[in-house]
């Protein structure tokens, strides 16, 4: 199956939002509701920032949120601080019977 | 607190096979599918198995099917894969992660001559 596109960087002033997308099709993205967010610093495993489209995890800040329409997946940061610079992925499941997941290309936010 | 262990990883020769585990604590091992996800080196994720939660159903990315093998010991709260007629294209940062998305640190796996 196709990666999910993702935008290959974004960049953002601290204390502004951004929102990085994530465009699947109708046979993963559009089709579950099992859109997951996930933020990887360099050197660092990849960790949980938001399940099922729209949960955050326990300990995750309120500054970051998920989306979805139709085939695309958002996740937006608010207040964007210099720790929040990183590498961002996207998942989705390509198939719930195979539980096969499918993930986008990352997108590498910049704080400036 | 979830924590998973992954070890095994190492440089190996071409043609050459591998065996990782993953030592899970912390959760219900058996309460989760559990997934192999690999990064090579300046890359980005690659799906490469999972595992139903009672080990019955198992499914491959095309890139390794019929060359890894995904296992698990519910009895032990651990993950394997078996990697054979391993390529260059298989060198990576290989994690275990649960179906929730809990992920280990990983285990680097080199590929090379």
């Amino acid at each position: 199956q196709s990666a999910l596109t993702q935008p290959a960087s974004v960049s953002g002033s601290p204390g502004q939002s951004i929102t990085i997308s994530c465009t699947g099709t109708s046979s993963d993205v559009g089709g579950y509701n099992y859109v997951s967010w996930y933020q990887q610093h360099p050197g660092k495993a990849p960790k949980l920032m938001i399940y099922d489209v729209n949960n955050r995890p326990s300990g995750v800040s309120n500054r970051f949120s998920g989306s979805k329409s139709g085939n695309t997946a958002s996740l937006t940061i608010s207040g964007l601080q210099a720790e929040d610079e990183a590498d961002y992925y996207c998942s989705s499941y390509a198939s719930s019977s195979t539980l096969e997941w499918v993930f986008g290309g990352g997108t590498k936010l910049t704080v400036l | 607190q979830v924590q998973l262990v992954e070890s095994g990883g190492g440089v190996v020769q071409p043609g050459r096979s591998l065996r990782l585990s993953c030592a899970a604590s912390g959760l219900t091992f058996n309460d989760y599918a559990m997934y192999w996800v690999r990064q090579a080196p300046g890359k980005g994720l690659e799906w490469v198995a999972v595992n139903s939660n009672d080990g019955s159903n198992k499914y491959y990315a095309d890139a390794v099917k019929g060359r890894f093998t995904i296992s698990r010991d519910n009895s032990k709260n651990t993950l394997y894969l078996q990697m054979n007629s391993l390529r260059a294209g298989d060198t990576a940062m290989y994690y275990c992660v649960t179906s929730y998305g809990d992920w280990g640190q990983g285990t680097l796996v080199t590929v090379s001559s």
